[in-house]
């Protein structure tokens, strides 16, 4: 297991809604990214918080939001959610920026019906 | 054309036989290249570092073409656990992992 932590494991929304979806790290990391996988498809960059700093953003549009605490757990907020929100989301936590190594959470599946 | 394209498979594997596949990626600056390793319903794992003069680690070969903008891996006498989707990754300048679409690879008996 590698320590970093996620919840929930799952979830079901309908369009609309706002979701918060939560992540512990890895002790001794201070950086989290956060991806997006879709059913069959490899994980998405959506961003990376350094220091409770946004340290980096993919092609995701604001209603994704995040933000990174003092304990350097994290949070990956998503409003008005659509029907294509539905997929595997995952954090994976890094001691540093560079990521050598990530380690990945076992995620948060969300379904938006 | 997405950043790193990988042929999705399945490649179907004889245990004990070899597989090898590619994963091709864009961004000449790419600097930094891994293999991962992701179960059916699970997060992916660091499988190994992909390095310029290729490297080995156990069963497990990866390779690095710079001109041709490829990284291979390669899978000797294929174990049934070695069956899963292999992500190619992709690090370009900054902090941002890019990952392919994934190959996904069946030993059966």
């Amino acid at each position: 297991e590698t320590g970093v932590t996620q919840s929930p494991t799952h979830l079901i929304k309908t369009r609309g809604q706002q979701v918060t979806l939560r992540c512990s790290s890895q002790s001794g990391h201070n950086t989290v990214s956060w991806y997006q996988q879709a059913l069959g498809q490899g994980p998405q960059f959506i961003f990376q918080y350094y220091r409770e700093e946004e340290n980096g953003r993919g092609n995701f549009p604001p209603r994704f939001s995040g933000l990174q605490f003092p304990n350097y757990s994290s949070e990956l907020n998503v409003n008005a959610l659509e029907l294509d929100d539905s997929a595997l989301y995952l954090c994976a936590s890094s001691p540093g920026t560079s990521p050598s190594e990530q380690f990945f959470g076992p995620g948060t599946r969300l379904t938006v019906l | 054309r997405k950043e790193v394209e990988q042929d999705p498979g399945p490649f179907n594997v004889p245990e004990g036989a070899t597989v090898a596949f590619n994963c091709t990626y864009s961004n000449s600056a790419s600097q930094s290249f891994f293999w991962y390793r992701q179960d059916c319903r699970k997060e992916p794992k660091l499988l190994m570092s992909v390095y310029s003069s290729g490297n080995e680690d156990g069963r497990f070969t990866a390779q690095l073409n710079r001109a041709s903008q490829y990284i291979s891996l390669l899978i000797r006498d294929s174990k049934l656990s070695d069956s899963a989707t292999y992500l190619c990754v992709v690090k370009a300048a900054g902090n941002k992992l890019t990952f392919g679409g994934g190959t996904r690879v069946l030993v059966k008996p």
